[in-house]
């Protein structure tokens, strides 16, 4: 079993509709969690970090369940520009350290 | 603010050959990390960094690879010789000692023939 899994999709959805992804980790001793968008032959980008109580950014809403060890990236009233692969990142350390990447949940919003 | 430097962005090589990866991290940041990244594997963390010296280094798919970090703002991966498998876009990415998240720079894109 992998330490960090997600649903590679890919999901293709329409402009404007609310689109969720969630990821599974396997070590319930994990400590900070994140969204990273990577958008085609580029690097990826922090989306935002992921809090226990749960954190918005505009259109974006992250989710942390420890219980069930797994976090969920919601994206609301989707954009065209939305449309990349989203990884889910989880760390051992609330500092820099070893983190394992997922390989990623593929988006593409169509007109 | 520039972000993390590589060098050089495209490599082409023979299968044989040695190739040096090169890496300027964020200044002022503690960790370095570097990465392979392949359609069948995702994005794999190969080594890192405190403070330039080596952490872990078990993601090193062999001893083909070396990777080193002489100072601060530079790090160099290295594979001798290379061989089609390695073909792959490798990026490096640093942090600084208080965060978790990662600043990757844009990727070398390596193919073997």
């Amino acid at each position: 079993r992998k330490e960090v899994e997600q649903d590679p999709g890919p999901f293709n959805v329409p402009e404007g509709a609310t689109v969720a992804f969630n990821c599974t980790y396997s070590n319930s001793a994990s400590q900070s969690f994140f969204w990273y968008r990577q958008d085609c032959r580029k690097e990826p980008k922090l989306l935002m970090s992921v809090y226990s109580s749960g954190n918005e950014d505009g259109r974006f809403t992250a989710q942390l369940n420890r219980a069930s060890q797994y976090i969920s990236l919601l994206i609301r009233d989707s954009k065209l520009s939305d449309s990349a692969t989203y990884l889910c990142v989880v760390n051992f350390a609330f500092n820099a350290g070893k983190s394992t990447f997922g390989d990623g949940t593929t988006l593409t919003v169509k007109p | 603010d520039a972000g993390v430097i590589q060098s050089p962005r495209h490599e082409v090589t023979e299968m044989g050959q040695e190739v040096t990866l090169r890496c300027k991290p964020i200044s002022g940041h503690d960790y370095l990390f570097w990465y392979r990244q392949t359609m069948m594997r995702g994005l794999e963390l190969l080594i890192y960094f405190n403070n330039n010296v080596p952490i872990d280094d078990s993601g090193m798919p062999e001893d083909r690879f070396s990777a080193k970090m002489p100072n601060a703002s530079f790090s160099t991966l290295k594979i001798q010789p290379s061989e089609p498998r390695d073909s792959a876009v490798y990026f490096c990415a640093s942090s600084p000692a208080d965060r978790a998240d990662r600043f990757f720079g844009p990727g070398t894109r390596l193919t073997v023939l």
